[in-house]
């Protein structure tokens, strides 16, 4: 059965430092996510993606992310200068149009 | 906020006994999901009901949806300890936006 996959399942750095967090949606879908939890707390959307541009960010999601899709299967979502607040579990997903979406297993980030 | 709101935040029933959650939100749907998530994994999806279905079922799920009162209710029956989880509801709305919209999800703990 297909699966969104992240890489890596975790990741530790330091504040201030650049991180990449990596994804692989299902192939045919046309949509695509990202969403954090911070520990214990609900899930939030940071933003969508399709033919290949941004279709919807939220508040969280400001100058110090990004997101790209660089070779048609890959999908990251890269933070400039990570804060200590940043900390918390990253959800990639992928959907066909108005169907159910599709979750990778997250990236815990932790910042130190 | 779209984001739907779930009650109870946390449930606990005996294995056999049939579990109710409740979410409500607050703008018109497209759509209306239902996502499990065990502690620290990525959310699994359950089941999804269209505006304009009333009622769904799904092996044990049963999932209705009430747009006049802009609310849904997902019924596990006859629970097993497995289905100890976090259950989220979250709703694609009308706007043409394909992005999901999470509530604050139930704590459901089933005891053997």
């Amino acid at each position: 059965e297909p699966e969104v996959t992240q890489t890596p399942s975790h990741q530790v750095t330091q504040m201030g430092q650049e991180v990449i967090l990596r994804c692989v949606p299902i192939s045919n879908h046309l949509y695509f996510y990202w969403y954090r939890q911070i520990l214990g707390q609900k899930v939030e959307f940071l933003v969508s993606f399709y033919n290949n541009e941004i279709s919807e960010k939220s508040e969280i999601f400001d100058d110090q992310f990004s997101v790209e899709r660089p070779d048609g299967s890959n999908f990251t979502l890269k933070i400039r200068s990570t804060k200590l607040e940043d900390s918390a579990m990253y959800f990639c997903a992928s959907s066909l149009v108005l169907t159910e979406a599709f979750f990778g297993q997250g990236t815990r980030l932790t910042v130190v | 906020s779209q984001q739907g709101e779930e009650d109870p935040q946390a449930l606990s029933i005996q294995e056999g006994e049939n579990a109710t959650m409740n979410c409500s939100y607050k703008t018109s749907i497209n759509n209306l999901q239902w996502y499990r998530q065990n502690s620290g994994r990525g959310l699994v999806h359950l089941i999804l009901i269209r505006s304009n279905e009333r009622e769904k079922h799904s092996g044990r799920l049963r999932v209705t949806l009430d747009t006049s009162k802009k609310s849904s209710s997902l019924l596990i029956t006859a629970s097993r300890a497995a289905d100890t989880a976090s259950y989220f509801c979250a709703t694609l709305d009308q706007t043409g936006a394909n992005n999901l919209f999470f509530g604050t999800g139930t704590r459901l703990t089933v005891i053997p």
